[in-house]
């Protein structure tokens, strides 16, 4: 079975910073592009970050650029966003998607994760 | 950066047709996906790359795309069909995902 499982959310102080992991399962992990997307509570799905199959493309959604970082290590199938200077906009449901391409993005999510809850409060 | 418009919600008696709308300037030329997340769930892919379906995804399920306008259609809707869809697609000019704001279903 295909799976991603999140790790890492948790309560963070605004400023502070938080680590998310994300490990798949069941299919072979550099063959596909992995995505984070998330969801704050009662809001809708906003793109995160992309990261290729090879891990040589990299894209960011202009509200976190600058402050978060993702990669990858294929050896041990996960996918990793390092998440500074955290705000009230940042709480949200983090969710690790599989993109159904190896190194283009433009393909679609599938499977989603089951997310991880990120809390910003102090 | 591009920009898609879903109708905030939808609403259709059981066994009647849903249909889902997702504009946006020249649309047709992208290839668009649509996600089903019911309370509490991941989203889950329906239609992909404008008009294909997944397999375990029923057929009433279905999807169009041309020119400024990509539309979800659910024929002979049930309760089970509630929830949040989104469509999905990506932008070259810029680089990023793009997701609808997302259309609410309740089935009457």
């Amino acid at each position: 079975e295909v799976q991603l499982v999140e790790s890492g959310g948790g309560l963070v102080q605004p400023g502070g910073s938080l680590r998310l992991s994300c490990a798949g399962t069941g299919f072979v992990f550099s063959g596909h592009s992995i995505n984070w997307v998330r969801q704050a509570p009662g809001k809708g799905l906003e793109w995160v970050s992309y990261i290729s199959g090879s891990g040589d493309l990299i894209f960011y959604a202009d509200s976190v650029k600058g402050r978060f970082t993702i990669s990858r290590d294929n050896a041990k199938s996960s996918v990793s966003l390092q998440m500074n200077s955290l705000n009230a906009a940042d709480m949200a449901m983090y969710y690790c998607v599989r993109d159904h391409y190896d190194n283009s993005p433009g393909g679609w999510f599938d499977p989603w994760g089951q997310g991880t809850l990120v809390t910003v409060s102090s | 950066s591009y920009v898609v418009t879903q109708p905030p919600s939808v609403s259709v008696a059981p066994g009647q047709t849903a249909t889902i709308t997702c504009g946006g300037d020249t649309i047709g030329s992208r290839s668009v996906h649509w996600y089903h997340q019911k309370p509490g769930q991941a989203p889950v892919v329906v239609v992909y790359d404008d008009s294909h379906r997944p397999s375990g995804i029923p057929e009433r399920f279905s999807g169009s795309n041309s020119e400024n306008t990509a539309t979800l259609t659910i024929s002979r809707v049930e309760a089970g069909d509630e929830g949040a869809f989104y469509c999905q697609m990506w932008d070259p000019s810029t680089n990023h995902q793009v997701f609808g704001g997302g259309t609410t279903l309740t089935v009457l």
